[in-house]
């Protein structure tokens, strides 16, 4: 079974304050995501990455950054966090291979930050 | 460009009654579809997905969905409801390029009354 896994499932952090969220995945995907979760409004796709050390950003990269050095690790980092950053955070990842579609994408079981 | 709309944001059955969870999706070219649960607290599961094989896709748990090009459509159905279907379920469309990104529904909330 692929597993991902988050660093924490809540996180409570003060305005201003720099935020990492880690999730790590088990079953060597190359491809790798970032959502928030927000009521009413569905997940909506911050950051992905196809491959160690490459990001691109998503619909909503405003606020966050990412980092990948490793294949099995995505960071998501808050450089200065604020309070509309307060959300759901899950983290994805799919497997790819040449010539062939596997764009199922398997969750982590999300991070709650609220930003006080 | 493509998009999905979820036509019901609460959806509420009684156990043992059917469930009818509808999507409509809107593809420039033949999507990839997919219904995720999500139970409280959780992350998302596939429940199932269409990438274009058989129209009738079964999934996990009793759940299917039919591809109606024609409608396009991709409604999410269980002939009995249970209790632990209380959830919120998500439509979602890609397309068939590893590089396609997800597009999500906004999701509809189930609601299962004993």
């Amino acid at each position: 079974d692929v597993k991902v896994t988050q660093s924490s499932r809540y996180l409570v952090k003060r305005t201003g304050e720099k935020v990492f969220l880690e999730c790590v995945q088990d079953m060597d995907h190359e491809n790798m995501f970032w959502y928030r979760q927000d009521p009413g409004l569905g997940l909506r796709l911050i950051y992905f990455s196809y491959d160690v050390k490459m990001k691109e950003k998503g619909d909503i990269p405003e606020g966050y950054s990412v980092s990948r050095e490793k294949k099995e690790r995505f960071s998501l980092i808050l450089e200065s966090a604020s309070t509309n950053q307060t959300s759901m955070y899950l983290c994805a990842s799919s497997l790819y291979r040449d010539g062939l579609v596997y764009n199922e994408q398997f969750f982590g079981p999300g991070t709650r930050l609220t930003v006080l | 460009a493509q998009s999905v709309t979820q036509l019901d944001s609460h959806v509420s059955v009684s156990e043992g009654t059917p469930v009818l969870l509808r999507c409509n999706y809107s593809s420039s070219y033949s999507p990839s579809l997919f219904w995720y649960v999500q139970h409280p607290n959780k992350g998302l599961q596939l429940l199932l997905k269409y990438t274009s094989a058989a129209t009738l896709v079964k999934g996990i748990n009793g759940f299917e969905a039919e591809f109606k090009k024609s409608e396009t459509s991709f409604h999410l159905t269980k002939p009995s409801a249970h209790m632990s279907d209380a959830a919120e379920y998500f439509c979602v469309v890609s397309g068939v390029h590893n590089t396609d990104k997800l597009i999500f529904g906004t999701g509809t909330r189930l609601q299962v009354f004993p």
